[in-house]
């Protein structure tokens, strides 16, 4: 069964500035998708960014970005010019390409973002 | 366009008694997920529809749990009779396959607590 381990439960950060969230994942497949969901208080889960494991090129929207490592079964996201608005908790995700569309989640990291 | 509905937002209810969940997908998706979220166990898929069929139930926790989809439009999660250690946030999510991906989008969640 695949697994996915953030190993951060919490992070900080100023604003302006810069943090990566790590997350690494266990699977025996070659074709599956990665996620990244926010969970801010509002409890609302919130698509931040998504990455296929067969493109090399690492995913990117505006402010968040990923490092891919398929080799290392790595997928960490780093998020720029950190801003308030993003503090919330963020969930990395695992999905087949083949198998059950179900999407297996990491246990969360609770990101900080002081002014 | 709206996104995935779900109601009640809130319920409490009292041990023994019988509760219903209510999803609406957003139109035009052919996928439906029930997800569980718990301090303990975090994020964790219960059933998953497609094109109204149930297709993985493996992580319906027992047969006080049951779900259905009689139509596109929308599914009902059941517990009955409710227990204490069902105290959770219900979330239902839609996808549709467009290209080599699909994203669940995620509704707003439904936070039981049973006394």
């Amino acid at each position: 069964a695949q697994t996915v381990t953030q190993s951060q439960p919490e992070m900080s950060v100023q604003e302006a500035e810069t943090v990566t969230l790590s997350c690494t994942y266990d699977t025996s497949e070659s074709d599956y998708y990665l996620f990244w969901y926010k969970q801010p208080p509002s409890r609302q889960m919130i698509l931040v960014i998504r990455q296929e494991a067969y493109k090399q090129q690492n995913a990117t929207e505006n402010r968040f970005s990923v490092n891919f490592q398929k080799a290392a079964k790595s997928f960490s996201l780093k998020i720029s010019d950190s801003q308030l608005g993003d503090a919330a908790m963020y969930f990395c995700a695992y999905r087949s390409a083949t198998r059950s569309e179900k999407l297996v989640f990491g246990k969360g990291t609770k990101l900080t973002v002081n002014p | 366009d709206a996104g995935v509905i779900q109601s009640p937002r809130h319920e409490v209810t009292e041990m023994g008694q019988e509760v219903t969940l209510r999803c609406k997908p957003i139109s035009g998706h052919n996928s439906l997920f029930w997800y569980r979220q718990t301090m303990m166990r975090g994020l964790e898929l219960l059933i998953y529809f497609n094109n109204n069929v149930p297709i993985d139930d493996s992580g319906m926790p027992e047969d006080r749990f049951s779900a259905k989809m009689p139509n596109a439009s929308f599914s009902t999660l059941k517990i009955q009779p409710s227990e204490p250690r069902d105290s959770a946030v219900y979330f239902c999510a839609s996808s549709i396959r467009t290209g080599h991906t699909d994203t669940q989008y995620f509704g707003p969640g439904t936070r039981l607590t049973v006394l």
